[in-house]
């Protein structure tokens, strides 16, 4: 099985700054098919999880322009330009080359 | 709009039944796969099992496997989670979601408790 893994587990930031998370894989994510299928999931207390980016730096529907994803291979990233209020939560990276699985998540908090 | 409301959860005890349904509307529902992703409380995201647009594909988490089945009725375009033998460990909020994870369902809990 592939094994996520994200760094930091809590991340404390400050408003109208940048963030960053980075997730890692046990094994390469890149697909037979040739695509990477990394994905971004982003949840709020109480919420189900929203679909923030998916094959690696594709913004889902209505995701802002402030969310960006990178990475390749076992190395991936998502960057926050500038943190609002609501961007606080819990992210989850979540990989479905192999099934599917997902990071242990990374608690967003104001400062 | 894409809308998927899940609904059978509640209270068991452990060896029990339930069985889960995931109603879907807005899309073309027999082309999409679509899984079962869970969340015990205070935990991360689980995947639990997925199948495809038939039908004729499933797959499942080692953990679940061999006492959840999943399956679908396309002309009904709902989703099912028949859980047998279920153990405290299964509790958990259980989310239905298209096969890429875009659209969730609000989730329905399960509790496993003596």
């Amino acid at each position: 099985d592939i094994v996520m893994t994200q760094t930091p587990l809590s991340s404390p930031v400050t408003l109208g700054q940048p963030a960053s998370i980075s997730c890692r894989s046990s094994q390469s994510l890149i697909h037979t098919d040739g695509s990477t299928y990394l994905s971004w999931l982003h949840q709020r207390p109480g919420q189900p999880p929203r679909l923030l980016i998916y094959k690696v730096s594709n913004r889902f529907s209505g995701v802002p322009d402030r969310f960006s994803g990178s990475g390749a291979g076992t190395d991936f990233t998502l960057k926050i330009t500038r943190v609002e209020a609501e961007d606080v939560g819990i992210y989850y990276c979540m990989q479905a080359t192999q099934l599917i699985t997902f990071g242990p998540g990374t608690r967003l908090h104001i400062k | 709009e894409v809308h998927l409301l899940e609904s059978g959860g509640g209270l068991v005890q452990p060896g029990g039944s339930l069985r889960l349904s995931c109603a879907a509307s807005g899309f073309n529902f027999s082309n999409y796969v679509m899984s079962w992703v869970r969340q015990a409380p205070g935990k991360g995201l689980e995947y639990v099992s997925v199948i495809t647009g038939s039908g004729a594909g499933t797959n499942y988490a080692d953990s679940v496997r061999g006492r959840f089945r999943i399956s679908r009725d396309n002309s009904k375009n709902t989703v099912y989670l028949q859980m047998n033998s279920l153990r405290v460990e299964d509790t958990a909020v259980y989310y239905c979601a298209d096969g890429g994870l875009g659209y969730w369902g609000r989730g329905t809990l399960v509790t496993v408790s003596s």
